[in-house]
């Protein structure tokens, strides 16, 4: 089955460190989204790529997130430096960039900042 | 205001009854809607999509959708406790990729 994979499933790492997310969209898909889910927020759109062009990074605080897709296969979501309100759990989706865009998440990375 | 709100939760339904859910959106130009469900501790899945007025079923499942109220339901009938989960609510806006999610609602289904 064709899915979306992200890694690390789990981060843990003290406040002021680097921390990179990683994503592998399916294999066709050419866009490609970051969501950040918390209890509070729900899921925020935070950056979305179409063919490796960013079209919108406005839900991303810039001074220390940063999005690439350095190529058709990998996505990369960063955070320099890291802070406590970063603890969230970290969604990549991929769709196909039709009309009617249909996402398909990845599992989901679980950041812990202490 | 929200781009897309859903009926407050947590809901609560026997095993058997139907869960009616709701979602409203702002943006009137807004062309597809989404139902995504998602098991605690999981991704969200797909379980119906919807982009003209009037009902669509798949399933135990019935989405709808009236345009000119910006308003989208979900029915879930002969509800089961495996669809007790969180569903979100997400539309995309016209001319683009974007989507956009409701809050989420909660739903019990007790056996």
């Amino acid at each position: 089955d064709a899915r979306v994979t992200q890694t690390p499933r789990h981060k843990v790492t003290e406040m002021g460190q680097e921390v990179t997310m990683r994503c592998q969209p399916i294999l066709g898909h050419n866009t490609v989204f970051w969501y950040r889910q918390t209890m509070m927020q729900g899921l925020e759109l935070l950056a979305y790529f179409r063919n490796r062009a960013p079209l919108d990074d406005s839900g991303m605080p810039k001074d220390r997130f940063s999005a690439e897709m350095p190529d058709a296969t990998l996505a990369t979501l960063k955070i320099q430096p890291s802070e406590p309100r970063d603890s969230a759990v970290y969604f990549c989706a991929s769709g196909t960039g039709t009309a009617n865009e249909k996402l398909f998440f990845g599992s989901g990375t679980q950041l812990s900042v202490l | 205001q929200k781009e897309v709100e859903q009926n407050s939760g947590p809901l609560s339904v026997p095993e058997g009854a139907i869960a009616s859910l709701n979602c409203t959106y702002s943006d009137r130009g807004s062309q597809s809607f989404f139902w995504y469900r998602q098991y605690s501790g999981k991704s969200p899945e797909l379980i119906m999509s919807i982009y003209s007025n009037g009902d669509k079923e798949d399933g135990r499942f019935t989405a709808q959708l009236n345009k000119a109220s910006q308003y989208v339901s979900l029915l879930i009938r002969d509800s089961q406790p495996s669809d007790s989960a969180t569903y979100l609510c997400a539309v995309t806006p016209e001319n683009d990729y974007k989507l956009s999610f409701g809050a989420g609602t909660t739903v019990t289904v007790r056996a």
